[in-house]
């Protein structure tokens, strides 16, 4: 089976600019979670879908937004970056949901500039 | 408000010896407990995993406790390897606002020396 994927891997965006990053989760899969690790602060959940429903939603601001397509590939938006959103964004995907065995893509590195 | 704490940033410990990690956590209703290991340039990758109605689970070199009257988990690796040097994350889940929901800890750092 064929692993989680995110593109792109590595961005560079201006301060103010929006992004849009890709998640193609293991075939099967349904439910898809999205993390922001930055220096210290550990694995900060920010969404998980499940068939193309949003069932949980951590602590971020509305500019932090995501959808998932019937295939189960999911897309995360972030709007009017900050400098405070460079950071490593990763992916996990799950048959049971969030809260139980993931398996993580390699993650997108965000640089806001 | 960090529900999960992993106070010790870094660990280094001889091959071939136990390394512990551990992890508190805060909130009554985390009712299962993950561990993941993270190589640079990697995303996590799970560990192992106990339900709150256990107090141990084993596979192969790795052992997790939980003690749930001191909201305490630990990792045991034994014996330590080389290839066992990464980030380790702990993580806890339970039901909140009708949802199960995870939390993950800041990591530890495991270096292993040969």
């Amino acid at each position: 089976k064929a692993g989680v994927t995110q593109t792109p891997r590595y961005l560079i965006k201006t301060r103010g600019q929006q992004v849009t990053l890709s998640c193609s989760p293991i075939s099967g899969h349904r439910s898809v979670s999205w993390y922001q690790q930055t220096p210290g602060q550990g694995l900060q959940f920010l969404f998980e879908y499940f068939s193309e429903t949003q069932r949980n939603k951590g602590n971020f601001p509305g500019r932090f937004s995501g959808r998932q397509f019937s295939n189960s590939r999911s897309e995360m938006n972030v709007s009017t970056l900050e400098l405070g959103d460079s950071a490593l964004y990763l992916c996990a995907s799950s048959s049971k949901g969030a809260t139980y065995e993931q398996y993580f893509g390699p993650g997108t590195r965000l640089t806001v500039t | 408000d960090q529900q999960v704490k992993q106070n010790s940033p870094s660990l280094s410990v001889q091959e071939g010896r136990i390394s512990i990690l551990n992890c508190d956590y805060t909130n009554s209703m985390f009712d299962y407990f993950l561990w993941y290991k993270k190589y640079p340039a990697e995303g996590p990758t799970f560990l192992i995993s106990i339900s709150s109605i256990k107090d141990k689970n084993e596979d192969g070199r790795f052992t997790v406790f939980l003690n749930k009257s001191a909201k305490h988990l630990s990792l045991h690796i034994v014996p330590s390897q080389p290839g066992d040097s990464a980030v380790y994350f702990c993580a806890a889940s339970g039901r909140s606002g009708g949802y199960q929901k995870v939390t993950f800890g800041t990591g530890t750092k495991l270096q292993v020396i040969p």
